[in-house]
Order: structure tokens, then sequence, then C-alpha cells
């Protein structure tokens, strides 16, 4: 049981690149959120979804994208790089009346 | 913005001591969670408290749901070398929109030189 797995581990882009940062979970979990964790700042809620098909807006939404095709997979897309958006980013699940998430070991990404 | 106002925000342990942290917000939830952060790894929870007034434990570790609901707080008895890292809680309204977590600003728990 692998839980929720994150790809890549580590990445560095250049301001003005696209990419997406992949998160699947194997417990058929209908929640899923990324958060960014920024020093001092604990974790901040980018976006969520409630099931496949329904995504919303956190805290922090601005320069990132989501989408849930399937319930296993909740990519996280920036569309164009900001040095601002340095941060390490998690993945989590949990189920509907499930208490907390289960979170991912995190990918850890630079803008340049 | 950030709602959980979580202190120490860092702390000096020595092998055997009892440490304790709180976490205080200006909302109220209906439940409250304790993760620890190790190095290059995700949060893992500890603790999950779920009733206004409910002390809960999970080994040496136990926590408190404050009865006003805004608050909570995480103690650490008999402390050891593995109990470094950082501990974070976390305010969640269940049955809102996704379950949301709202998370405090982290207690960095070291080891006294």
């Amino acid at each position: 049981n692998a839980g929720v797995t994150q790809t890549p581990k580590f990445q560095v882009l250049k301001t003005g690149q696209s990419m997406t940062l992949q998160c699947a979970q194997d417990m058929n979990h209908e929640y899923m959120s990324w958060y960014r964790q920024d020093p001092g700042m604990g974790l901040r809620l980018i976006h969520y979804s409630v099931g496949a098909g329904i995504t919303d807006q956190g805290e922090v939404p601005n320069g990132y994208n989501v989408s849930r095709s399937t319930t296993e997979d909740f990519p996280l897309r920036l569309l164009s790089a900001a040095p601002s958006q340095t941060s390490v980013y998690f993945c989590a699940s949990s189920y509907r009346g499930g208490n907390g998430y289960t979170f991912g070991s995190g990918t850890r990404l630079t803008v340049v | 913005g950030q709602q959980l106002n979580q202190s120490p925000q860092s702390m000096f342990i020595q092998e055997g001591e009892d440490v304790s942290m709180n976490c205080t917000s200006s909302s109220i939830f209906n439940t409250w969670l304790w993760y620890k952060q190790e190095p290059g790894e995700g949060p893992v929870l500890l603790i999950a408290l779920y009733k206004a007034g409910e002390l809960t434990s999970n080994g040496r570790l136990t926590a408190q749901f404050g009865i006003t609901r805004k608050d909570s707080f995480l103690n650490i008895s008999a402390s050891i070398p593995s109990d470094v890292g950082i501990y974070f809680c976390a305010g969640q309204l269940m049955k809102a929109a996704g379950n949301k977590l709202t998370f405090g600003g982290g207690t960095r728990v070291l080891v006294k030189p």
C-alpha cells in the first residue's frame, strides 16, 4: 500500500517555465488537496477536490491549476513559474468522513 | 490568511523532560489535529480530537481540545531524541467543503546541545 505518491521529489525551473507536479493515492480517498509549505508559515491550502470532476480554490490558488479526472490522481500545474513559487509542495488525501489527511513526502521546487 | 497561532515557535528538549506546546485560533473548529513532520517527509498524524474538553493520549503524547473550541495543547512526556521534528496543530471543520485543514506555523523541537 503506497499511500500518497508525489513526483518528482526535487525540481528546478526557470522563471516562466510551466510544469506539472504529480500526485496519486491508492486508498480510494474522495478528498485530495495541495498545500505549499514556506518557512515559518506552516502549510497553506492551494486547491482541493471533493471527488472526480470537482475542484475548488484554497487560500493561495493564484498561479496554479488543478484537475481531477480520476479518484486516484490530482496533478498540480504551474502555468508560468515565478520565484515566489519556490516552496515545498505537499499533496494529501482523506476519506469523506475521515479525520485529518494523509500526506505525501513532498516536492521541493526551486524557481530561478 | 492563516488563523492559528502556535507557540512556542521552537524549543530545546533534554532527554527525560516533559514539554508542551499550544495552538490558539480566532475561529471555532470541530476537530483538532496534531501532526509531526521530520526532515524530507510530509506531516504524519499523531492525535485527532473531536469534542470540546476531550483529552486523548498516544503513547507519551497527550493532547486536549479546549472547551472554547478555539485552542488545543500537546504534551510530550519523558522526551527522547527521536521526538525531534516540527509539530503542527491543525483545525478542521468537518462537513465543510473538503474537510479543509487550517495549520499553525509549527513548533520546531530540537535537542539541547
